[in-house]
C-alpha cells in the first residue's frame, strides 16, 4: 500500500465549475498535509497546507481535512483555465517522513 | 521568503562527462533537503535526502556512487551526476524544509534542472 494516494485522473471540468481533488494517506499518526501544484515543465508550488481537521480556505482554494477518516482534499472554486496542471498532495508522517502523492492531472475546460 | 534556487536551470553534456548542480535556500536555513527526479510525464521520485554535515540517505535503487551529494551547509547542497549518460536525462529538482521553526515541515522547491546527456 502506497503511503499517499491519488487517481491520476485526469480530471475534467469547464471553466467556473468547482473541480474536487482527492487523496488518501495510511499513516493514522501523519501531522501535516499539503496541497502542490506543477505545471508541465516547472517544478511544484505550494498552495495550502493544513494540520487540522475540517476546512481551510484561501482564496479560490479550500483544502479539507478528515483525519478519521485518513483524508484530505483540495476543493478550487470558479475553475479557471489557468488551474490547469497536475496538483500533488503530500504529507508529512508521524515519523516526519514527507510523502507524495502520484498526483492528479486537472485540465479546465473554456 | 522561502525561496529555493538552482543552478543551473538546464545543462546539455557529453555522455561520460559529470555535471554538478546547486541548490540553495536563499532566505532560511535547512538542514535538510531533498533532490528529486522526474521524468516527462511522471511524477515526482525522490532520490535521496540530503543532510548538513553527514552523508545523504538514498532511496532504494539510487546509487550513491553515480548521484553524489554533498550538503556542506545550512543553505547549499549539491548533487553530481557522475559518467552521465542518456538515460540519466531528466527534470532535476530539489527541495528544502526550513529548519527555523514556525513552519508544518513543508517543502520547498527548486526551479529545476533539465539534464540532457548527449
Amino acid at each position: 500500500q502506497k503511503e499517499v494516494e491519488q487517481n491520476s485522473g485526469p480530471l475534467s471540468v469547464p471553466e467556473g465549475a468547482i473541480a474536487s481533488l482527492n487523496c488518501t494517506y495510511s499513516d493514522r499518526g501523519s501531522q501535516s498535509f499539503f496541497w502542490y501544484r506543477q505545471y508541465s515543465g516547472k517544478s511544484p508550488e505550494l498552495i495550502m497546507f493544513i494540520y487540522s481537521n475540517g476546512d481551510k480556505e484561501d482564496g479560490r482554494f479550500t483544502a479539507q481535512l478528515n483525519k478519521a477518516s485518513q483524508y484530505v482534499s483540495l476543493l478550487i472554486r470558479d475553475s479557471q483555465p489557468s488551474d490547469s496542471a497536475t496538483y500533488l498532495c503530500a504529507v508529512n508522517s508521524a515519523g516526519n517522513q514527507f510523502y507524495f502523492g502520484t498526483g492528479t492531472s486537472l485540465t479546465v475546460i473554456p | 521568503g522561502a525561496v529555493v534556487s538552482q543552478h543551473p536551470s538546464w545543462v546539455i553534456c557529453k555522455s561520460g562527462t559529470s555535471v554538478k548542480i546547486e541548490c540553495r535556500s536563499l532566505d532560511f536555513q535547512a538542514t535538510t533537503m531533498f533532490w528529486y527526479r522526474q521524468f516527462p510525464k511522471q511524477s515526482l521520485m525522490l532520490m535521496a535526502t540530503s543532510n548538513e554535515g553527514s552523508k545523504a540517505t538514498y532511496e532504494q535503487g539510487v546509487e550513491k556512487d553515480k548521484f553524489l551529494i554533498n550538503h556542506a551547509s545550512l543553505t547549499l547542497s549539491t548533487l553530481t551526476v557522475t559518467s552521465a549518460h542518456p538515460e540519466d536525462s531528466s527534470f532535476y529538482i530539489c527541495s528544502a524544509r526550513d529548519s527555523g521553526g514556525g513552519h508544518y515541515n513543508e517543502q520547498f522547491f527548486g526551479p529545476g534542472t533539465r539534464l540532457t546527456v548527449l
